[in-house]
């Protein structure tokens, strides 16, 4: 049991190259994030789905797409990097129901130059 | 929307003494508290949630109390260890929603 698993691990890109984050859990769980983190700003959401088949904004979804390939699958993508987007990425997973906590992955951490 | 304001970003305790950090939000729809643990390079874990039908819980060395009618909410640690050692977020989720927001974290210290 695996959790949630996230690739790549590490990523430098140059600013205008576009890459995908890949992520999926294996906890049949209905909703799915994206978080960036930032020193000193917590953890701020870019997007999520609360189900299959459905996504939406966060609090900072500029610069970013999502794609819920399906119930596992969530990926993040970036289509023109800039260094603005240098962060650290995590992918969460919920039962979804309000009450009930997250379950992280182990992050993506992105470099922009 | 939802924000949530945490304090202090930065807590120095000595071994054995109580941590408390407290956070606040401001939409009273709000119905859902969790507190994560991030340990230097790893990923967040939840460590302690509460609900708003709820004013206090306890497990073990941690407990988490809610105060509805101030919108505030509080994480505390007894005994501490130096492996409490780690920054601390709470957080916030609407009532029927999925967003959960964040607080900007607090960072733990524990000397031994």
């Amino acid at each position: 049991n695996a959790g949630v698993t996230q690739t790549p691990k590490f990523q430098v890109l140059k600013t205008g190259q576009s890459m995908t984050l890949q992520c999926a859990q294996d906890m049949n769980h209905n909703s799915m994030y994206w978080y960036r983190q930032d020193p000193g700003m917590g953890l701020r959401l870019i997007y999520y789905s609360a189900s299959e088949g459905t996504t939406d904004k966060g609090e900072v979804p500029n610069g970013y797409n999502v794609s819920r390939l399906n119930k596992r699958e969530f990926s993040l993508r970036l289509e023109s990097a800039a260094p603005s987007q240098t962060s650290v990425y995590f992918c969460a997973s919920s039962r979804g129901e309000s009450n009930y906590g997250y379950t992280f992955g182990s992050g993506t951490r992105l470099t922009v130059v | 929307g939802e924000n949530v304001e945490q304090h202090p970003s930065t807590l120095s305790v000595q071994e054995g003494d109580s941590a408390v950090i407290k956070c606040t939000y401001s939409d009273s729809a709000s119905n859902y508290f969790p507190w994560y643990k991030q340990e230097l390079g790893k990923r967040p874990q939840l460590i302690i949630d509460i609900r708003s039908n709820v004013g206090e819980k306890k497990d073990q060395r941690i407990a988490v109390t809610l105060n509805k009618t101030a919108k505030h909410f509080s994480l505390h640690i007894t005994e501490t260890q130096p492996e409490d050692s780690a920054v601390y977020f709470c957080a916030a989720r609407l009532y029927g929603g999925f967003k959960t927001i964040f607080g900007a974290g607090t960072r733990l210290f524990v000397k031994a």
